[in-house]
């Protein structure tokens, strides 16, 4: 199984702050890569796929990069509701492995 | 619009089994795989396969073989989750989302795109 490794497990960050999460996968993934949004009672929201595709609907404020094994989530300029919980998660092969998640949280 | 409704809360004792629904509507049903994800309290998302509601092929984690059954019905567009000899570290959130295969710089990608409101399955004696 791929193992996805998120880093850092929790983040304090204040409004306006630019902030990144890394995650990097066991072995190479290729852009299979999707990150995820989750907060507290609520199902994940998909963020971005293939690595760098933004979905249709997210704010521009958020972006990824990266290929192979390590991968990046940015969020430009943190809003109040960006705090939450978020996850990515390698679509390359089955078992399709999360990270542990990075909780992002208000300084 | 495209919706999963999944069926409500259930509590079980150990060793019983539990079937969780979801029903999808706005979408051609047979056009898209269906993953189940679960989430045990305070924890992260954990990945327990996935089925192709047109053939009902699925593909299980390893660590739920031989307890865990996934099907569909076609003619409500609803697929199942049943997870046998419950135990308590069963207890979760267990969450249906639809797969999406997109096609980006030639390449074909795949992602949840849409997520039901998650079940909670409560295993308690």
């Amino acid at each position: 199984d791929i193992q996805m490794t998120q880093s850092p497990s929790s983040l304090s960050a204040s409004v306006g702050d630019r902030v990144t999460i890394t995650c990097r996968a066991s072995q190479s993934i290729s852009s299979y890569l999707n990150w995820y949004q989750q907060k507290p009672g609520k199902a994940p929201k998909l963020l971005i796929y293939a690595a760098s595709s933004l979905q249709s609907g997210v704010p521009s404020r958020f972006s990824g990069s990266g290929s192979g094994t390590d991968f990046t989530l940015t969020i430009s300029s943190l809003q109040p509701e960006d705090f939450a919980t978020y996850y990515c998660q390698q679509s390359y092969s089955t078992p399709r492995t999360f990270g542990q998640g990075t909780r992002l949280e208000i300084k | 619009q495209v919706q999963l409704v999944q069926s409500g809360a259930e509590v079980k004792k150990p060793g019983a089994s539990v079937k969780v629904s979801c029903k999808a509507s706005g979408y051609t049903f047979t056009s898209y795989y269906m993953h189940w994800v679960r989430q045990a309290p305070g924890q992260g998302l954990e990945w327990m396969g996935i089925i192709n509601p047109s053939g009902g092929s699925t593909s299980y984690a390893q660590k739920l073989q031989g307890r865990v059954t996934m099907t569909r019905d076609t003619s409500t567009s609803t697929v199942y989750m049943e997870l046998s000899s419950l135990r308590s570290e069963d207890t979760a959130v267990y969450y249906c989302a639809r797969q999406i295969v997109g096609a980006t710089n030639g390449h074909y990608y795949y992602y949840m795109d849409v997520w039901g409101k998650g079940t909670t399955v409560t295993v308690s004696s």
